[in-house]
């Protein structure tokens, strides 16, 4: 896996935009970029991957850079129910492996 | 669809007691992922499977340890004997398609506390 590199906390207001940042320099060039994350006590959720382009879907977009070696996460309106651990992975060949995360705390 | 099933959800076990894991994958995936997950070493993959044959073990921590898939739709992840360090939530995931573009799903854990 390429390794990746996030910050360890981060606070956000409820209704704002939240910017998750995520650095994985050593990215080969078939390696897709994966943000999970992990509510207290539950299973990892899938919350979205991409390759090169930009990518939107009802949870987040997801911004990579064009050299690829970091990616931001953006949650548009963060709620409370989105206090959580998310994880940036560059999985290679199916192999999964999650970092320590980034620890999101959404504030009323 | 039914996402991945684990069972039991909640186990307390005595040391040197024997502790079985189940797993049933999501229909029609391909590959499966044991994790387990404690506050020191955060969220590790053990071991993981492509149609039901092991492709990488070297994240089990050791013998006592063992994993195996009969079939497709069934996984177990043993520990014999348990010890108090093995009181961790364990994950079992599944994927479809392997490789770069395979998106994992995880089932809920199984809690486990050796006393």
């Amino acid at each position: 896996d390429a390794k990746t590199t996030q910050p360890t906390s981060m606070d956000c207001a409820e209704g704002r935009a939240a910017n998750l940042p995520c650095n994985h320099s050593t990215i080969s060039g078939n390696e897709y970029v994966y943000w999970y994350r992990q509510i207290h006590s539950q299973g990892p959720q899938y919350i979205i991957h991409g390759l090169k382009n930009n990518e939107t879907n009802e949870m987040a977009s997801l911004i990579i850079t064009e050299d690829r070696k970091s990616s931001t996460l953006i949650l548009p309106h963060a709620t409370l129910r989105d206090t959580a651990v998310y994880y940036c992975i560059a999985p290679s060949w199916g192999k999964f492996q999650f970092g320590a995360g980034t620890q999101v705390v959404v504030t009323p | 669809d039914a996402g991945v099933i684990q069972s039991p959800r909640h186990e307390v076990t005595e040391m040197g007691q024997e502790v079985t894991l189940r797993c049933k994958p999501i229909s029609g995936h391909d590959y499966l992922f044991w994790y387990r997950q404690t506050m020191m070493r955060g969220l590790e993959l053990l071991i993981y499977f492509n149609n039901n044959v092991p492709i990488d073990d070297s994240g089990m921590p050791e013998d006592r340890f063992s994993a195996k898939m009969p079939n497709a739709s069934f996984s177990t992840l043993k520990i014999q004997p348990s010890e108090p360090r093995d009181s961790a939530v364990y994950f079992c995931a599944s994927s479809l398609v392997g490789g770069p573009r395979g998106t994992i799903y995880f089932g809920e854990g199984s809690w486990l506390t050796v006393v």
